[in-house]
């Protein structure tokens, strides 16, 4: 089975902190990504990678940047943390393929205060 | 850009019985699929089905079985005899080519099992 690893269930920051989502995929997909998930919006994707050392923006990347040195790790960094960045962040990977379904992690629910 | 729509923000139904979730779909493509998640109250989303563009034939899995009418952009989940377990939100997403497109969700329906 598809591991996807999330470091922190439930993170509590303070505004203008620098903060680091980590996510650790055990399959060596190719493909990973970052949504972000609130209440009557769904998920909207913030950035995403197809192989190592490359990202590319999702629809909401403002206020985030992410990290991909080696293929199983895909990080998400707020540089400054704000209010309106409390939210739960779902990594995700896959292979590449139409058809291939997304893995997901066990999300991170932050509060930034 | 391709959007997805749920148009339930919530659903209910009996244990045992029959619901029906809808889902339409937005695209000038031809080639695509389309999926539908699970995300219980652990917070882990779950495939439930997969639909390619070009079968005409409906997907099933076990009591999970969709309505995929391509020419209404309409991808909807049956879900027969409900059960307990069966309550979460429930997200309808599509991808369209190359294979290497994210997935566009939909805003999710809640969906609740009533004993």
């Amino acid at each position: 089975d598809v591991k996807v690893t999330q470091s922190s269930r439930y993170l509590v920051k303070r505004t203008g902190e620098k903060v680091f989502l980590e996510c650790v995929q055990d399959m060596d997909h190719e493909n990973m990504f970052w949504y972000r998930q609130d209440p009557g919006l769904g998920l909207r994707l913030i950035y995403f990678s197809y192989d190592v050392k490359m990202k590319e923006k999702g629809d909401i990347p403002e206020g985030y940047s992410v990290s991909r040195e080696k293929k199983e790790r895909f990080s998400l960094i707020l540089e400054s943390a704000s209010t309106n960045q409390t939210s739960m962040y779902l990594c995700a990977s896959s292979v590449p393929g139409l058809n291939s379904p997304l893995h997901f992690g066990n999300g991170t629910r932050l509060t930034v205060t | 850009a391709q959007t997805v729509t749920q148009s339930q923000p919530e659903m209910s139904v009996q244990e045992a019985e029959t619901v029906t979730l809808s889902c339409t779909y937005d695209t000038s493509e031809s080639d695509y699929y389309l999926f539908w998640y699970k995300q219980p109250p652990s917070r882990q989303m779950i495939l439930v089905i997969r639909q390619e563009a070009y079968k005409q034939q409906n997907a099933t899995e076990n009591r999970f079985s969709v309505n995929f009418q391509k020419a209404a952009k309409s991808f909807s989940l049956k879900i027969s005899d409900s059960q307990l377990g069966d309550a979460a939100m429930y997200f309808c997403a599509y991808r369209s080519r190359p294979g290497n497109t994210p997935l566009v969700f939909g805003k999710g329906t809640r969906l609740s099992v009533i004993a």
